[in-house]
């Protein structure tokens, strides 16, 4: 079956500093991933859109600078948080697709948390 | 752009009893629409989705939605809910293929025994 695995499950990470997510598809080509964030007691809001062969789409309010991703094959994608703060804390999810699907594969997801 | 709406933020209901949780959304072309589960403290779990044929769905544990293009509405049933359907409950739609998922604000259903 398809499943995306996201690591770590958790991380807490000073105040000004970066921390970096993973993301991995296994089982099918993730043509397609979308990363989320869903901060304290809201919904999820895209960060971001990286289909293969595309440049990555960031929605508003979300830039290349505060959150670089990587979306070096078909399995794997990686997003940083550069200089995170508080308003940076929340559960950030990676969704990915392959070729054909209509429906997006989910991770668990990485709760962040700053200090 | 597709927006999407949930107007209930919470519902409370007892155990075996039915739940019916509403989405609107806004999109004029054609549309991909799913739901999603979140228990306390996880990540998003998919439920059910439509994007074209029959428009009522059968889902995961006992869930179905009914697509309805003149109502502009995808609202999730279940018949007789368990204590373990408490939740946050989010419909997603999709605009495009290459768009993603736009999520409403998300249901929270609270099942008491």
């Amino acid at each position: 079956g398809a499943l995306v695995y996201q690591y770590p499950r958790r991380t807490i990470c000073k105040s000004g500093t970066s921390m970096r997510m993973e993301c991995q598809a296994v089982g099918f080509q993730a043509t397609s991933v979308a990363w989320y964030r869903q901060s304290p007691q809201k919904t999820f809001e895209l960060i971001a859109l990286s289909t293969v062969n595309s440049a990555i789409k960031y929605e508003q309010n979300f830039t290349q600078e505060k959150f670089p991703i990587s979306h070096p094959n078909l399995s794997f994608s990686s997003m940083t948080v550069l200089n995170a703060y508080l308003e940076d804390r929340g559960l950030y999810l990676c969704g990915a697709k392959g070729q054909g699907h209509e429906r997006l594969f989910f991770g668990h997801g990485t709760k962040l948390s700053v200090l | 752009t597709q927006t999407v709406s949930q107007s209930d933020a919470h519902v409370t209901v007892f155990e075996g009893d039915s739940v019916e949780l509403r989405c609107n959304y806004s999109y004029g072309g054609s549309i991909y629409l799913s739901w999603y589960i979140q228990h306390h403290g996880r990540g998003l779990q998919f439920l059910l989705k439509y994007y074209s044929g029959n428009p009522v769905v059968q889902g995961v544990n006992g869930f179905e939605a009914e697509f309805s293009k003149s109502d502009s509405s995808f609202h999730l049933r279940k018949a007789s809910v368990h204590w373990s359907d408490s939740a946050v409950y989010f419909c997603a739609v999709r605009g495009g293929y290459a768009q993603g998922l736009t999520f409403g604000l998300g249901t929270r259903v609270s099942v008491f025994p």
